[in-house]
């Protein structure tokens, strides 16, 4: 079993649409977790970092962790092109080497 | 400040052959990591390296190795070559200070045939 699990997708959704974007993981030491972005061909860029459990909203885009179910989300408020990536999420303990979710390819439909 | 740079960007190499992949971080940044990113397992952490030390290694074989100097950079070499090598490989930079976020270079592509 990995030590985080995504959801593969694709997901395609139409411009405006609220994505929502979500993992589990199974290591109850991780304490920091991440949301990335990857375009083609380039390498992944952090959206949004968390500690423990809780709600962090940036701009369009907000992160939730329940620790006690061991799920992370990612939701996408009006949803544009320019999102269209893959999205990764990431988790680690106090370590810098993150387990990343094998990601989730997204498609915005203009 | 200029990003964490990698070289080269694409290589092709055959099987049993070795590589070497370079890696310069963030200027002030002085841990690095290596990931291998395949699309059957994603992004996997194959080692850090801090102030020329490996820290942290994943759960890869003795054929993958890394080091790092003392002005950050960081090189990674794989060895005997094997097809299950071709993968994008990943260097993060990390600030070591506050959140410790990692920041990713573009990446290698490596090809094995």
């Amino acid at each position: 079993q990995k030590e985080v699990e995504q959801d593969p997708g694709p997901l395609s959704v139409p411009e405006g649409a609220i994505v929502s974007l979500n993992c589990t993981y199974s290591n109850s030491a991780f304490q920091y977790f991440m949301w990335y972005r990857q375009y083609s061909r380039k390498g992944p860029e952090l959206l949004m970092y968390t500690y423990s459990s809780g709600n962090k909203e940036d701009g369009r885009f907000t992160a939730q962790v329940d620790k006690s179910s061991k799920y992370i989300s990612l939701f996408i408020r009006d949803s544009q092109p320019s999102d269209s990536a893959t999205y990764l999420c990431a988790s680690r303990t106090g370590a810098n080497n993150l387990f990343f979710g094998t990601g989730t390819r997204l498609t915005v439909i203009p | 400040k200029a990003g964490v740079t990698q070289t080269p960007r694409y290589l092709i190499k055959t099987r049993g052959q070795q590589v070497t992949l370079s890696c310069s971080p963030i200027s002030g940044h002085r841990s690095v990591s290596w990931y291998q990113q395949t699309p059957g397992q994603g992004l996997q952490f194959l080692f850090e390296y801090f102030s020329e030390t490996q820290r942290n290694k994943g759960n890869f074989p003795g054929r993958f190795s890394g080091r790092q100097f003392s002005n950050s950079r960081s090189e990674m070499n794989v060895s005997t070559l094997e097809l299950g090598d071709s993968a994008l490989y990943l260097c993060a930079s990390t600030q070591n200070s506050g959140r410790n976020e990692q920041f990713f270079g573009p990446g290698t592509r490596l090809t094995v045939l």
